[in-house]
């Protein structure tokens, strides 16, 4: 049974560029968080989609957005990339309770 | 909203010693405490979790206690190994499937 996968696994972007970061949850949960984890920092909560719909989001700009999919799969975008959105970025899946967390993405913006 | 402390930032003990590690929480609607290991370069891992209607949980050597009157949750090890070493964080939601709050962690350091 697989668990989170993610894609890419590390990222470099110019600033001002825009990147996408995808994940498939594990088997048979329906609910995907994304997470942001700078260096040396616990993670901040992104947002959460759960039946297509972003159910809850964190204390982000708009230039993070996401998706997901009807195989609940799901992609987390982020626009306008600044020096500061450099870290690791961490795709959650669950279902009704506790998270499996994928390997993340890290992403360098230069 | 919520705001989750935790303390120490680093911890450094003899390898078969006891460590402990505490949190607290801000937001009293705060009723699923997990734990997570995350060991360098690594994806977070639940080690254990409670929940606000239980205040101790064990499992082996880990163990965490929840003190709701005070807002205070510990995680503790004993008999420590190496392979404990690692960084530990503390996270408190309003729900196991919601979002998780964190704490800033702590690099436990297991010392031979």
């Amino acid at each position: 049974d697989a668990g989170v996968t993610q894609s890419p696994t590390h990222l470099i972007k110019t600033r001002g560029q825009q990147v996408t970061l995808r994940c498939s949850p594990k088997s048979g949960h329906d609910t995907v968080s994304w997470y942001q984890q700078a260096l040396g920092q616990g993670p901040q909560f992104i947002f959460q989609y759960y039946e297509e719909e972003e159910r809850q989001r964190g204390n982000f700009p708009d230039r993070f957005s996401g998706h997901q999919f009807p195989n609940y799969s799901s992609e987390l975008n982020v626009n306008a990339l600044l020096l500061g959105d450099s870290a690791l970025y961490l795709c959650a899946s669950s279902l009704a309770s506790g998270y499996t967390f994928g390997s993340g993405t890290r992403l360098t913006v230069v | 909203g919520e705001n989750v402390e935790q303390h120490p930032s680093t911890l450094s003990v003899q390898e078969g010693d006891s460590a402990v590690i505490k949190c607290t929480y801000s937001d009293s609607a705060s009723n699923y405490f997990p734990w997570y290991k995350q060991e360098l370069g690594k994806r977070p891992q639940l080690i254990i979790d409670i929940r606000s209607n239980v205040g101790e949980k064990k499992d082996q050597r880990i163990a965490v206690t929840l003190n709701k009157t005070a807002k205070h949750f510990s995680l503790h090890i004993t008999e420590t190994q190496p392979e404990d070493s690692a960084v530990y964080f503390c996270a408190a939601s309003i729900g196991s499937n919601y979002q998780l709050i964190w704490g800033a962690g702590t690099k436990l350091i297991i010392k031979p």
